[in-house]
């Protein structure tokens, strides 16, 4: 089992849909997590970064976090067909190394 | 500006054949990675450095090795031992291997065998 799952996708929405992507992760240990956004062939960009439980707003993006569930979750709002990209969730604890899901592939249509 | 470059963008490789990918930081951080990226997997650490001269092995360093000997550069050789070396490989850079570090990547070199 991996340390932090994640599905694949593609996850296709359309224009204006509210958008929910999420990863679950089995090591208690982990305090940091992080969204990153991958346009295709390009390197990964950070997106939001969150400590320990709760939820954190950027404008049309909230990070959640649950600790008691082992769960993590992305939310955009008022999605855009240049919101197109795969979506990378990443954790870590404090002297430890990012660990990364496997992404999950977003297409918005217009 | 600031930012992180990778070179060449494509780069193939023969049988047998060491292949060099070259990654550049202006940035001023202390920290350099090397991760693999696989269709439908995360990144996979291959090697990091905290401090030049001084670097240590990730999670799938076979077949791979890296030098630091200048703080703005972190090139990584894959070498004849890495059987299976198709992969987009990305080159990242942090202010220090910290707690609260953020990652910031490189554009990504795409290797293909011949």
């Amino acid at each position: 089992q991996k340390e932090v799952e994640q599905d694949p996708g593609p996850l296709s929405v359309p224009e204006g849909a509210i958008v929910s992507l999420n990863c679950t992760y089995s090591n208690s240990a982990f305090q940091y997590f992080m969204w990153y956004r991958q346009y295709s062939r390009k390197g990964p960009e950070l997106l939001m970064y969150t400590y320990s439980s709760g939820n954190k707003e950027d404008g049309r993006f909230t990070a959640q976090v649950d600790k008691s569930s082992k769960y993590i979750s992305l939310f955009i709002r008022d999605s855009q067909p240049s919101d197109s990209a795969t979506y990378l969730c990443a954790m870590k604890y404090a002297g430890n190394m990012l660990t990364f899901g496997g992404g999950t592939r977003l297409m918005v249509k217009p | 500006d600031g930012g992180i470059t990778q070179s060449p963008k494509y780069l193939f490789r023969k049988e047998g054949q060491n292949v060099t990918l070259s990654c550049e930081q202006n940035l001023n951080h202390d920290a350099m990675y090397w991760y693999r990226q696989d269709p439908g997997q995360g990144l996979r650490l291959i090697y990091y450095s905290q401090i030049v001269n001084d670097f240590q092995k990730g999670d799938i360093a076979e077949g791979y090795s890296v030098s630091r000997e200048k703080k703005e550069s972190f090139p990584l050789t894959v070498t004849s031992a890495q059987k299976n070396p198709t992969a987009f490989y990305l080159c990242a850079s942090s202010m220090k291997a910290s707690t609260n570090e953020k990652l910031f990547f490189g554009s990504g070199t795409q290797l293909s065998v011949l």
